[in-house]
Parts: structure tokens; sequence; C-alpha cells
């Protein structure tokens, strides 16, 4: 059984669309991330969430938007994309929000906007 | 607000060799966390080894192993009897000990792409 698993695992759109990724973790954890990692592979925080509500919301364009409907559940929701927003997105989970808890990544998704 | 080094690009060891993978960061936090990640190219993102910063002990796990100077700021992870397995980029990370609204992230360096040659 997969821990943490993303839809879909490759998305390729048009500038301008709107998409969704979702990410769901089974493994009973509290705390959710997204974290993007752009083509010179650096990895970088986005947003997270504690028990459905949001913790961390970083100098993100408010095109993007997470969803958490639940505390199994975090998805991410890009309006008007652009080509800049071509990366990789990652969904991890962790128990809770401390520093010792380990986060479980996903499998990540590839957006290429086109 | 912390940050994480990794002023090596790309490294390369032949397979049986050792090699060291280098890390510093930034922080004026006591208390805090650090990792290195793994990342094959199936991309999936993987834990190494971690190190609390209250222990003075170094983490070892199998055939990995970190070299933490906690004054020096310095993180550095030594991979022994190098494998073909072993060929990925791999990531210095750092998370606060503390849980407030931001304290939870991981912070990464930029990687460094390991080749593992016969």
């Amino acid at each position: 059984d997969t821990a943490v698993s993303q839809t879909p695992k490759y998305l390729v759109t048009q500038m301008g669309n709107d998409k969704s990724i979702k990410c769901e973790q089974n493994l009973g954890h509290d705390t959710m991330y997204w974290y993007k990692q752009d083509s010179k592979k650096f990895l970088k925080i986005m947003f997270s969430y504690n028990n459905k509500e949001l913790i961390i919301n970083e100098t993100v364009p408010n095109r993007f938007s997470p969803k958490s409907p639940d505390k199994a559940h975090l998805n991410l929701h890009i309006n008007s994309l652009e080509l800049g927003d071509s990366a990789v997105y990652f969904c991890a989970s962790s128990q809770g929000g401390l520093g010792s808890d380990e986060q479980y990544f996903g499998p990540g998704t590839r957006l290429t906007v086109t | 607000a912390q940050t994480v080094t990794q002023s090596q690009p790309e490294m390369s060891v032949q397979e049986a060799e050792t090699v060291t993978l280098s890390c510093t960061y930034d922080t004026s936090e006591s208390d805090y966390y650090l990792f290195w990640y793994k990342q094959p190219p199936s991309r999936q993102m993987i834990l190494v080894i971690r190190q609390e910063a209250y222990k003075q002990q170094n983490a070892t796990e199998n055939r990995f192993s970190v070299n933490f100077q906690k004054a020096a700021k310095s993180f550095s992870l030594k991979i022994s009897d190098s494998q073909l397995g072993d060929a990925a980029m791999y990531f210095c990370a750092y998370r606060s000990h503390r849980f407030t609204g931001t304290a939870s992230k991981l912070t990464f360096g930029t990687g460094t792409r390991l080749q593992v040659t016969l």
C-alpha cells in the first residue's frame, strides 16, 4: 500500500489553463505539505496544513490554492498556469509538525506547461 | 532564516570506494534536525539519515554516516563501499526543533549529483 500518493504523476497542459494535483496519505498523519522542485532541482516548501488548518504559506502566487478536505488529503489547485509553473510538485506528510517527525514524500507530479 | 549550502554540484566515486558529500548551514537556533535525502532517477525522495543537533554522536545507517560539526555548522555525508545503486541526487536539509507555524518545514540545499563508476 502506497503511503503518500499523488495523482496525476505527469501533467501536460497549456498556458492559461487551470489544473489540480491530488495528494492522499494513509499513514494517519496530521500534517501535510506541498514542495516545488524547479528545473535546477531546487526544492522549496510551498504550503503546509496541520489538521486541515493552513500553517505554512510561503511566498507563492495566489494562483496556487491548497485545499484540505480532511487530514488525509491535501490538494493543490493552480489557476491560469504559466510557463514558470513547470516543475515537479511533491506532497509530503508527517505525524505532527515537530522537527523530529519524519516527512514521507509522495512520488511527485511532473507538471509541464506549454 | 535558515540556509543550507551544498558546494559540490557533482561528485564521482568508483564502485566500492568511499565518498564524502559536503553540507553547511546557517542558523541562529541551538536545537534542530539535519537530514540527508536521496533522489534517484525515479525522483522519489528517500530519507538516508538524520541527526539531532543535541546529540554529539554522529549518526550512522549501514554504509552511510555523517560528520556533524555543530560549531562549524557542517554536516557531511560519507558513503562507504559505494554501489551503483547509490547514484542519485543527494540533498541536505534542515528542520527546526520547535513547532511553530513556520518551524515544521524542511529547508533544502541545492543538491549534489553523485555518479558511481565501475
